[in-house]
């Protein structure tokens, strides 16, 4: 089973607008981590915003939140005023501990244009 | 600031090639990790380590190989290379704790010809 799904490979937002990215998971683990990274164009893979298994409330990072429904299994990412850099790919990842080691469970991306 | 180095960014080479993808972390992180990355697929783990010489496959490890002599310094190999290999390769460290992110380097877009 997929660990992670992303079921929007891609989506159009208008400039100022807010959008929100869909991210669902699958885990037995009581303690985990669920992650968002942006891939623009250049490649580089940008950490945006963290929310822990145990978080009581949603995270905020500026711009980006994440709407963490945890009997829902769900992990959404809320851009708040898009602007054009915002274009790029994003994924959704969870990070579950095994012993010492990390390992991170990656979606397949949404790839999101802003337009102006 | 912390940084994860891919010693390059763009590199063809021929089929039945040795072909090796370094990596290099400067944060003394134990956790180094390789990826792969296809379009519609995300990323996928090919093989991390989480101490010198200690190595694990991940889901995909067939056709690759690694080497981690010393800890800041994570080297991908593939021991025959082959068209499907064809691909973006993403290294990655990460501290232990629970609320770390990955720091990526800024990938490796190889083609096989």
């Amino acid at each position: 089973a997929q660990k992670i799904t992303q079921t929007q490979p891609g989506m159009f937002v208008q400039e100022k607008e807010a959008v929100t990215l869909d991210c669902t998971y699958d885990t037995s683990d009581q303690s985990y981590g669920l992650f968002w990274y942006k891939q623009p164009s250049s490649g580089e893979m940008i950490f945006l915003i963290y929310q822990g298994s145990y978080d009581e409330q949603n995270a905020t990072e500026g711009r980006y939140s994440l709407n963490f429904q945890k009997a829902r299994k769900s992990a959404n990412l809320v851009i708040s005023a898009s602007q054009l850099g915002d274009s790029a790919m994003y994924f959704c990842a969870m990070r579950e501990v095994l012993y010492n080691f990390n390992k991170f469970y990656f979606g397949s991306g949404t790839k999101l244009n802003v337009k102006p | 600031d912390v940084k994860v180095t891919q010693s390059s960014r763009y590199l063809v080479k021929r089929t039945g090639e040795k072909v090796f993808l370094e990596c290099v972390q400067d944060m003394d992180h134990e956790n180094m990790f390789w990826y792969r990355q296809d379009p519609g697929l995300g990323l996928r783990l090919i093989y991390f380590s989480y101490d010198v010489k200690m190595k694990e496959k991940g889901d995909i490890p067939e056709g690759y190989s690694v080497s981690r002599e010393k800890k800041e310094r994570f080297s991908l190999i593939l021991e025959s290379a082959s068209t499907n290999q064809t691909s973006m390769y993403l290294c990655a460290s990460i501290p232990p704790g629970r609320g770390y992110g990955y720091t990526f380097g800024s990938g490796t877009r190889l083609t096989v010809v």
